[in-house]
């Protein structure tokens, strides 16, 4: 079956540091891979979407990569503040969008 | 602006009671969905719909029912609660033609 891994246990990084979150994934070979983030008591928010075929996307200080020959994406946050202290989950979905699997998701701490 | 709104927000029940969970969207969005998050399983899907009259199931689907007699609107049924089902749900939405998902707030349910 599919499964989606990410760390479970929570990144600590300083703040103006970048953080990187790894999603990795097997059994299952997804069109798309997004990333959401979730504070606590709130429904997860929309932050990036990436295609199979794009290697790299972009949106002011977020970079995602997506390998789909390691079946791994990478999340990063550049300049990292203490307002980005959430927790991180990335979701698989195929072309028709119908069914979009999530992983457990990466609780990240920025620490001033 | 409400974007995705569910109800209640918590709700106790005793095991074998019946209730629904409400959720509605004003953004004309056809797809709709319903999750439920557990420690350490994330996200799992429940239902779908794509469409008024269009429902289907998704990966844990057992005990619950939904209905979607209109655009806004997609309730999840629990017709005889049981301690397993004591989760935080989440409806979800979006346009058919995009992945990104419009997150509620979620509802908190407890069996006991």
């Amino acid at each position: 079956s599919q499964k989606i891994e990410q760390n479970s246990e929570a990144l600590n990084i300083q703040e103006g540091k970048t953080a990187t979150l790894t999603c990795n994934y097997t059994n299952y070979s997804p069109a798309y891979l997004q990333w959401y983030r979730q504070d606590p008591g709130r429904g997860p928010v929309f932050l990036l979407l990436i295609r199979e075929n794009e290697k790299e996307k972009r949106k002011e200080r977020l970079k995602v990569t997506f390998d789909t020959t390691l079946k791994q994406s990478l999340f990063h946050i550049t300049a990292s503040q203490p307002a980005d202290s959430a927790t991180y989950l990335c979701a698989l979905t195929d072309t028709g969008f119908q069914k979009l699997v999530f992983g457990t998701g990466t609780r990240l701490l920025v620490s001033p | 602006n409400a974007g995705v709104t569910q109800t209640p927000k918590f709700q106790v029940l005793k095991t074998g009671q019946s209730m629904t969970l409400q959720c509605a969207q004003d953004m004309n969005h056809e797809y709709m969905s319903w999750y439920r998050q557990d420690p350490g399983m994330g996200l799992r899907l429940i239902h779908y719909s794509v469409g008024a009259g269009i429902t289907d199931q998704g990966e844990v689907p057992n005990g619950y029912n939904v209905s979607r007699s209109t655009t806004e609107d997609f309730p999840l049924r629990l017709l005889s609660a049981a301690p397993s089902q004591t989760s935080v749900y989440f409806c979800a939405s979006r346009l058919v033609s995009t992945g990104e998902l419009f997150f509620g707030e979620g509802s908190r349910l407890t069996v006991l």
